[in-house]
């Protein structure tokens, strides 16, 4: 089976840093990928992880320790533009095309 | 930049009428998906699909749902009966398909679907 879990909500101010954390059971591995969802609006597509270690592109990092099964998304220099649903994904062991997401984080980024 | 536009954005239907949601993919992929979510909850897998069939399907994908490309750049979910619990965005993905082993989806705007 699989499984994905992350935390509910969490909330920062503007301009601080937040780690967002994501555990994954899966039956095999075929990456992570973090999604940014603003209420209302189609998932975006931020990172894709599926070697271990950090993966830097501008103010957001994801990092991933598959031994651990576990990632995390780092959003850095917050903004209020960043408050947001972050969804956690994995890949379907069967197809590698179906994704599996978690609930998702809120994240809410007050001033 | 390409993306992926689905239309309509807001679809309002009574219970037991057919509905059909659009979608174009990128223009140089070759695997398509349907998605959806109900308020509040998260994303599901509905459909992929791949050269003109579907190659996966989850349990929600039953009878009542279809997909079809009817041309070379549309995409259509069709749910032949609508039940109240069919409300939710439905949201379509394509992806390169490049035969490797996972490749990113992008997602398209969504279409919400109200069941009366």
């Amino acid at each position: 089976g699989q499984n994905i879990d992350q935390p509910t909500e969490m909330t920062a101010t503007e301009g601080a840093i937040v780690q967002i954390n994501c555990t994954y059971q899966t039956s095999g591995f075929n990456g992570l990928f973090w999604y940014q969802q603003h209420a209302g609006e189609a998932p975006t597509f931020l990172s894709y992880n599926v070697l271990d270690g950090l993966e830097e592109k501008g103010r957001f990092s994801s990092f991933l320790s598959r031994s651990k099964g576990y990632s995390y998304l780092l959003l850095k220099e917050l903004q209020m533009k960043d408050s947001a649903s972050y969804l956690c994904a994995a890949p379907m062991n069967t197809g590698f095309q179906k994704l599996v997401f978690g609930t998702g984080t809120r994240l809410l980024v007050s001033p | 930049e390409p993306e992926v536009t689905q239309t309509p954005s807001h679809q309002v239907t009574q219970m037991g009428q057919e509905v059909i949601l659009r979608c174009v993919p990128i223009s140089n992929h070759l695997y398509f998906y349907w998605y959806r979510q109900i308020l509040g909850q998260k994303v599901e897998f509905l459909v992929s699909f791949y050269n003109n069939e579907i190659s996966e399907k989850s349990e929600i994908f039953d009878d009542q749902f279809s997909v079809e490309r009817p041309d070379g750049s549309n995409f259509t979910l069709k749910i032949r009966s609508t039940k109240l619990e069919d409300s939710a965005m439905y949201f379509c993905a394509s992806s390169e398909g490049l035969g490797l082993r996972t490749d990113t989806q992008y997602f398209g705007p969504g279409t919400r679907l109200t069941v009366l």
